[in-house]
């Protein structure tokens, strides 16, 4: 059975605090992706991996970063939160398979609430 | 830019009666697209998909519509249970656009006994 775990369901934090959300896959997908998502605004991209090391900006990275030392954990830091980012986050990862047709498996989120 | 428009936030059908709900989508190198549903509190998971040499796709109660002319998508629940009340989100992705997703705003349903 696939899985995407991520550390944490529910976390509050201080504004200014830097915030680190972690995501574990185990299914030995090349693709990790963060999204948040909010209320009318659906979920929205934030940073991609395609492989270890490597990231790409996705539609709305201002505010964060990610970092992937190894192919199963990607993780996003909120350099120093604002209460604008209080949002649910979700991981998802993907194979680069072909045949896979682009299905993403998403972890169960984590509520993030920045005071 | 929203590239995929789901422009019914909600959504509330009988138990036993059809649910259709609707995507839009504006970028014409889409090629497949997917529907997800989401229960609160959890993450999304993948109901069905369609690439856009069908225009159909089923799977038991499920069934995606796909009319590339119109850049439009539906999916049918037939019957509706209570158990398919949540958010339904649709999303596509094109070749060659690594593996990425553009998701819509999602239509929350609600079936009702």
């Amino acid at each position: 059975d696939v899985k995407v775990t991520q550390s944490s369901r529910y976390l509050v934090k201080r504004t200014g605090e830097k915030v680190f959300l972690e995501c574990v896959q185990d299914m030995d997908h090349e693709n990790m992706f963060w999204y948040r998502q909010d209320p009318g605004l659906g979920l929205r991209l934030i940073y991609f991996s395609y492989d270890v090391k490597m990231k790409e900006k996705g539609d709305i990275p201002e505010g964060y970063s990610v970092s992937r030392e190894k192919k199963e954990r990607f993780s996003l830091i909120l350099e120093s939160a604002s209460t604008n980012q209080t949002s649910m986050y979700l991981c998802a990862s993907s194979s680069q398979d072909r045949t896979d047709s682009y299905e993403q498996y998403f972890g169960p989120g984590t509520r993030l609430t920045v005071t | 830019d929203q590239q995929v428009k789901q422009n019914s936030p909600s959504l509330s059908v009988q138990e036993g009666r059809i649910s259709i709900l609707n995507c839009d989508y504006t970028n014409s190198m889409f090629d497949y697209f997917l529907w997800y549903k989401k229960y609160p509190a959890e993450g999304p998971t993948f109901l069905i998909s369609i690439s856009s040499i069908k225009d159909k796709n089923e799977d038991g109660r499920f069934t995606v519509f796909l009319n590339k002319s119109a850049k439009h998508l539906s999916l049918h629940i037939v019957p509706s249970q209570p158990g398919d009340s949540a958010v339904y989100f649709c999303a596509a992705s094109f070749t060659g656009g690594g593996n990425k997703l553009t998701f819509g705003t999602g239509t929350q349903l609600k079936v009702e006994l």
